[in-house]
């Protein structure tokens, strides 16, 4: 089974300040990956997904994510945060052809104005 | 655009007490998912429903039925409310698919407190 680490419990941020949020994971095999956000208050949703193809995956909202297999990692970054970027971020992990997600602990992400 | 709602977003439920908690998609997705929230630990899958009446074991399936009479309702019960089963619950549903890739879209949860 896989499991998956996000470094960071909590990131406090000024508005403008860039944001790199760290996922590593452990699973050898074909993987594809995700990264869902949790606004206050809103439903869970995916905000970008890898599966093959470009490493480098752009998503909602002007988050990317950056997939380096070597290192069985999928950063998420985005170059300059808002305080509306104040939200817990997923990162999951499914092994291809499973339907079964394993999820990090999750990262909750503050952005003071 | 995909909706899933669930019955309640707060309950209350002494222990020892049998609760139900709904979960309702307009998609039409075959598949649907069970998963309970707690801090530092992620989300944690209970229980998968990949058609009706079919049912597999998540992780953490003690304590925990389910049941899916209809393609659009997922139910979890928990047969006898504990303490330790005071936490957010998460319904999930995807379309059917082999590849893993597809997407799974979540109801705005369940906050429930046994006490």
């Amino acid at each position: 089974a896989q499991s998956v680490s996000q470094h960071n419990h909590h990131v406090i941020l000024s508005e403008a300040a860039s944001l790199e949020l760290g996922c590593n994971y452990s699973y050898g095999g074909t993987v594809n990956l995700f990264w869902y956000v949790q606004y206050p208050g809103q439903h869970l949703q995916l905000l970008l997904k890898y599966f093959s193809g470009d490493p480098l995956v752009k998503g909602i909202k002007g988050f990317e994510a950056e997939f380096i297999k070597s290192k069985f990692s999928f950063n998420l970054r985005k170059p300059s945060v808002q305080w509306s970027d104040t939200a817990e971020y997923f990162c999951a992990v499914n092994a291809s052809n499973d339907y079964k997600l394993s999820f990090g602990a999750g990262t909750t992400v503050t952005v003071r104005a | 655009d995909v909706k899933v709602t669930q019955s309640s977003r707060y309950l209350v439920k002494r222990t020892g007490e049998k609760v139900f908690l709904e979960c309702v998609q307009d998609m039409d997705h075959e598949n649907m998912f069970w998963y309970r929230q707690d801090p530092g630990l992620g989300l944690r899958l209970i229980y998968f429903s990949y058609d009706v009446k079919m049912k597999e074991k998540g992780d953490i399936p003690e304590g925990y039925s389910v049941s899916r009479e209809k393609k659009e309702r997922f139910s979890l019960i928990l047969e006898s409310a504990s303490t330790n089963q005071t936490s957010m619950y998460l319904c999930a549903s995807r379309p059917r698919g082999t590849s893993g890739q597809e997407t799974q879209y979540f109801g705005p949860g369940t906050r429930l407190l046994v006490l």
